[in-house]
């Protein structure tokens, strides 16, 4: 399967810390998506890295890709209780036209 | 004024039921997806749609039925439900096939009883 799988299902932090999560996928991509989910909504677009990138920032996310790994992280920094939701990595396929999600890790900030 | 709808929200139904979810896009894009998510939160395509054709039809039974009337639109039509049908439904759009961003409406859950 080329879908990304998202490490680890599960992680809880308190408000202020940063949280890390990981996404590894199978196949040659040409780009990588995050995407939020909050509880009983549709998934919302958060960042996008290509393939011939190492890292990107937006506001306080910060993404990383290593395409030799087959890897990437999200990081996001001093973690809000409203950050609380899932979160999930996108790859492409090879003909470039869908987008195969994992399960996501859904994190949980603490106040 | 919401991107992508789709209704009905929430939708319970008896096993050997046939039921629709609709979808309706109002941002001009030229694709448009089904996606479920099971309970397990994993997210897989079903079908998509560039300018009302049928682009991917990913090994779903032929009790699922899309339709495109127009591109803004792409309807779910579901044929004698199963148990295994339950899961939550999700449409999205993106601006042209192989777009890099995915909008989704906020998604459609199915019981089925």
């Amino acid at each position: 399967s080329q879908q990304g799988e998202e490490d680890p299902q599960a992680l809880s932090i308190q408000e202020g810390e940063n949280a890390t999560m990981n996404c590894s996928y199978k196949t040659s991509i040409n780009n990588l998506q995050w995407y939020r989910q909050n509880s009983g909504r549709g998934l919302v677009h958060l960042i996008l890295i290509r393939s011939n990138e190492r890292e990107k920032h937006s506001g306080r996310l910060r993404v990383t890709l290593d395409t030799s790994k087959k890897s990437s992280s999200l990081l996001i920094t001093a973690s809000r209780a409203a950050d609380t939701a899932s979160y999930f990595c996108a790859t492409d396929s090879n003909t470039g036209n869908q987008f195969y999600f994992g399960t996501g890790t859904s994190l949980t900030v603490i106040p | 004024d919401t991107a992508v709808s789709q209704t009905p929200k929430y939708l319970v139904t008896q096993m050997g039921n046939d039921k629709s979810i609709k979808c309706e896009q109002n941002l001009g894009h030229d694709t448009m997806y089904w996606y479920k998510q099971d309970s397990k939160k994993f997210l897989k395509i079903m079908f998509s749609y560039n300018n009302k054709e049928l682009i991917i039809n990913e090994t779903v039974p032929n009790r699922f039925s899309p339709k495109s009337p127009d591109k803004a639109h792409l309807n779910l039509h579901i044929n004698s439900l199963e148990l295994g049908d339950s899961a939550v439904y999700f449409c999205a759009s993106s601006q042209v096939q192989g777009g890099e961003k995915l909008f989704f409406g906020s998604g459609t859950q199915l019981s089925v009883l």
